[in-house]
């Protein structure tokens, strides 16, 4: 069975705080995810990494940057915490099937909360 | 634009009343259509990869079908326990990061 673990269930930060967001898979998959999910907004791409040390830009990226210097982690990285941060954190991770794609499996979500 | 509409957006249904969950896309080039459960406070839970048209996948209580222009969810026979928000999302071969996901539809399942 895939396994994706998030560092934390919940997080409470103050505006202006540095945060940090780790997610480890233990399924030796390429791809892995950030999300951010909000109500009546649905599953948002915040950055996409395909493989170590590649990324790309989601939807919305602004605010956040991200690291993956080993292929089982991907973290998230808040440069400086603001109040619209506030929100559910979702990882996944996927392995790479060229074509064929494949599904994605999910971390249990880390609910940040920016005071 | 590419979309992903589910409907309803709330289903509540008597333990046993069999029903169906819509997902219609709008995507040049379907790569692969997923439906996931999602369970209050946790991450989605994949169920199900449909690629092409016509093709069906089922577990337990659900049954995933594909046409071209939507996907049908159907719940047989549900349990409370089926109670979660179903989550639909598309794929096109324009992207490997491109996966857009539906808003849900939240199954309640009265015993």
């Amino acid at each position: 069975d895939v396994k994706v673990t998030q560092s934390s269930r919940y997080l409470v930060k103050r505006t202006g705080e540095k945060v940090f967001l780790e997610c480890v898979q233990d399924m030796d998959h390429e791809n892995m995810f950030w999300y951010r999910q909000d109500p009546g907004l649905g599953l948002r791409l915040i950055y996409f990494s395909y493989d170590v040390k590649m990324k790309e830009k989601g939807d919305i990226p602004e605010g956040y940057s991200v690291s993956r210097e080993k292929k089982e982690r991907f973290s998230l990285i808040l440069e400086s915490a603001s109040t619209n941060q506030t929100s559910m954190y979702l990882c996944a991770s996927r392995l790479s099937r060229g074509l064929k794609i494949g599904e994605q499996y999910f971390g249990p979500g880390t609910r940040l909360t920016v005071t | 634009e590419d979309q992903v509409t589910q409907s309803p957006e709330a289903l509540r249904l008597q333990e046993g009343e069999s029903s169906s969950l819509n997902c219609s896309y709008t995507v040049s080039g379907l790569r692969g259509l997923f439906w996931y459960r999602q369970d209050p406070g946790k991450g989605p839970e994949f169920l199900f990869t449909l690629y092409s048209a016509g093709e069906e996948k089922e577990k337990e209580r659900l049954k995933a079908t594909l046409t071209k222009k939507e996907s049908f969810l159907h719940i047989t026979a549900p349990k409370p326990e089926d109670s979660a928000t179903y989550l639909c999302a598309s794929s096109d071969y324009s992207s490997a990061s491109k996966i857009i996901f539906g808003s849900g539809t939240r199954l309640s399942i009265r015993p």
